[in-house]
């Protein structure tokens, strides 16, 4: 599997927003689930949102929960998380991941991973 | 909530020998589809994670023999028969929870030569 590609990390001042993307060069995007998942520096990962492969499901970790919506569009082969009311807290490389599958079915783990981009909220 | 707490049950170690790290959660993991949807990543130094293993014991296509993992219930572990330079880094243990569908991260346990 051809790693993910995210985009759009950089330096934002607190309460700002931020818009993320993560794109795809394989074949079959539309039928992958796919993940957020952030790591702050020096820190252990964090996963932080979830959407279905059809986009019709997300689900969020309670600390962004209200704050960061995912989406994706499937014509273009890529996901996008928007951020909004950011936190010094939020500062993280962000990566991408798909749903890991075995034999068309979900395996409860995650592959594809991007190099990520590296979000930094300070004043 | 889950909560996965990992502990090294060797560390750090010596090039060829063995090296196993634990991962307990704080209820069972089965889902009541029968499965326990406990996986394993290794993220070396300046790398995105990569997973090893999924549901508790099966290998990712190119993960080498010598790693291996196990466990039920609330306790698993990963086992590296004869550590090698490229196993540096650190191992992460990850659940897959039922409903909703979110993921859990154990704090992630670094292996280190000696």
């Amino acid at each position: 599997q051809e790693p993910l590609v995210e985009s759009g990390g950089g330096v934002v001042q607190p309460g700002r927003s931020l818009r993320l993307s993560c794109a795809d060069s394989g074949l079959f995007f539309a039928s992958y689930d796919l993940h957020w998942v952030r790591q702050a520096p020096g820190k252990g990962l964090e996963w932080v949102a979830f959407i279905s492969s059809d986009g019709a499901t997300k689900t969020y970790a309670d600390s962004v929960r209200g704050r960061f919506t995912i989406s994706r569009d499937n014509s273009q082969k890529t996901m996008f998380l928007q951020m909004d009311s950011l936190k010094p807290v939020d500062t993280a490389i962000y990566y991408c991941a798909k749903d890991f599958k075995v034999w068309g079915a979900a395996a409860g783990a995650l592959e594809s991973w991007g190099q990520g981009t590296l979000v930094t909220v300070s004043s | 909530d889950v909560v996965l707490t990992q502990t090294p049950l060797s560390s750090p170690v010596t090039l060829g020998q063995a090296a196993a790290i634990s991962c307990r959660s704080n209820q069972a993991l089965e889902h009541t589809d029968l499965n326990t949807y406990l996986s394993w990543l290794h993220q070396r130094p300046g790398q995105p994670p990569r997973v090893l293993i999924y549901k508790v014991s099966h290998r990712v296509s190119g993960v080498p023999a010598r790693i291996t993992a196990s466990g039920t219930g609330t306790y698993f572990t990963l086992n590296i028969a004869k550590v090698e330079a490229e196993d540096v880094g650190v191992y992460y243990c990850m659940h897959e929870t039922e409903v909703p569908r979110t993921y859990i991260f154990g704090q992630g346990i670094r292996l280190e030569i000696k």
